[in-house]
């Protein structure tokens, strides 16, 4: 069975200070990856996706970098925080396909900043 | 570019009343596929329903949506509601594999005894 992994669950960070936030899925060979982001009251907004190792494609940056180290790992970061990168932050994965995949979603990381 | 459009943010229903959350959605693809996810707090958001097939009713869970294309639209119904139907739903709109599915705004149910 494939399994997401979110880590860490929460975060408090001060503005300015890197951040680091992972995403490793198990059981599944060359998933499709995805960061999406969920201001609080506000919506989901993908943010990066990727098909391959090492390959990410930007769709909002936000300030914010992706990269996929790994065929099973997806890494969001940044050397600065602003206060607007306070949320929710969801990794998903989906198989490859035509378009009607699913996304499955981690349990996601909640982050404060202050 | 695609879009998604939710025009109910927040809807508010007593229970055992129909559901009906608006979808509607804009792209120069023909053969667009269209999801809806349901966030229940404190868990992941995960897939409803979805379908790209041209005015055929796909169900789950009680809940069920039709694609209209032509009138570009993916409406979530349910005939009754119930407590625990109250959550974040989410509609999706993907055209291809090389893109992140894009969602709408959302529409938080909130379903009253």
């Amino acid at each position: 069975a494939q399994t997401i992994h979110q880590w860490p669950v929460a975060e408090i960070k001060a503005v300015g200070s890197p951040l680091s936030l992972g995403c490793t899925i198990k059981g599944k060979s060359s998933p499709n990856l995805y960061w999406y982001w969920q201001a609080t009251g506000g919506t989901l907004q993908q943010l990066f996706y990727s098909i391959t190792v090492g390959q990410v494609e930007s769709v909002v940056q936000l300030n914010l970098s992706a990269s996929r180290p790994k065929d099973d790992q997806f890494i969001l970061s940044t050397e600065k925080l602003l206060l607007s990168h306070s949320g929710f932050y969801l990794c998903a994965w989906s198989l490859w396909g035509v378009g009607a995949e699913t996304l499955y979603f981690g349990s996601g990381t909640r982050l404060t900043v202050l | 570019g695609d879009s998604v459009t939710q025009t109910e943010g927040l809807v508010t229903l007593t229970e055992g009343l129909p559901v009906m959350l608006n979808c509607t959605y804009q792209t120069i693809y023909s053969n667009p596929f269209l999801f809806w996810y349901v966030h229940y707090l404190n868990e992941s958001p995960r897939l409803l329903l979805k379908s790209s097939t041209d005015n055929k009713r796909t169900e789950h869970q009680g809940f069920h949506a039709t694609l209209h294309k032509s009138s570009s639209s993916f409406h979530l119904q349910k005939s009754s509601a119930q407590l625990s139907d109250s959550a974040l739903y989410y509609c999706a709109l993907r055209v291809n594999n090389n893109n992140a599915p894009r969602f709408g705004a959302g529409t938080k149910l909130t379903v009253k005894p």
